[in-house]
């Protein structure tokens, strides 16, 4: 069975760093590009970025380019989603999503369950 | 950049009722990079179709999807107490590679 699994909820404060996970299983994990996607509070999805884990290559949207960073650790099937300086205004549910691999495919099959960041002083 | 504008914002129906949501581009789409996702409250967003006009897996009939170009309709006949959710659309672009979604459509029980 295909799961991705994702860190648990995470309450910082402005300036704080975090990196939050997202475990893959069930599946060839190298072989699946991995996205990013932010869902602020009542609100809609945003693409934030996606990486191949075969390789690292990985792709930015402009609107989180130099905001956040996307990695992986392939021999332990993980994504990460990284910041270095938090601000109030990353407060949001972050999803990962696995892209179909087909060589047209460009959308998502399975979603992690999201991971709740909050941002508080 | 091409953006998806989604309507209506919000569809109010009864069940076993026909729902037609749209979903229309800025830019001309390719049919391989447009789908169409359902998420209901505290869920992450599932599949629905892809390419278009393709259902996933394990997706019931009720649910199609159809268009080229830059429209583009997700239909739902005999809507389901369970079909009451956010839908959202999502394109590809390839230069410069970018994933977007519509701003969602909310259907909602009448």
């Amino acid at each position: 069975e295909v799961q991705l699994v994702q860190s648990g909820a995470e309450v910082k404060k402005p300036g704080e760093s975090l990196k939050i996970f997202c475990k893959g299983s069930g599946y060839s994990f190298s072989s699946y590009w991995i996205a990013w996607v932010r869902q602020m509070p009542g609100k809609g999805l945003e693409w934030m970025g996606i990486i191949y884990p075969g390789d690292s290559d990985t792709r930015y949207s402009p609107s989180f380019q130099g905001q956040v960073n996307i990695s992986v650790a392939k021999s332990i099937n993980t994504a990460y989603l990284q910041w270095s300086s938090l601000r109030a205004s990353d407060s949001a549910m972050y999803f990962c999503a696995r892209r179909r691999t087909t060589l047209t495919a460009r959308d998502f099959d399975y979603w992690g369950q999201g991971t709740l960041v909050t941002v508080s002083s | 950049e091409s953006v998806l504008t989604q309507s209506p914002g919000t569809l109010s129906l009864s069940p076993g009722e026909r729902a037609t949501l749209s979903c229309r581009a800025s830019q001309s789409v390719s049919s391989n990079y447009l789908a169409w996702y359902q998420q209901k409250p505290g869920q992450p967003p599932r599949l629905l179709i892809h390419d278009a006009s393709t259902r996933a897996t394990g997706i019931p009939d009720r649910f199609s999807g159809s268009g080229s170009g830059t429209d583009f309709t997700l239909t739902i006949t005999r809507l389901e107490p369970e079909d009451f959710a956010v839908y959202y659309c999502q394109q590809y672009v390839r230069s410069p590679p970018v994933y977007s979604f519509g701003q969602g459509t909310k259907l909602e029980i009448k």
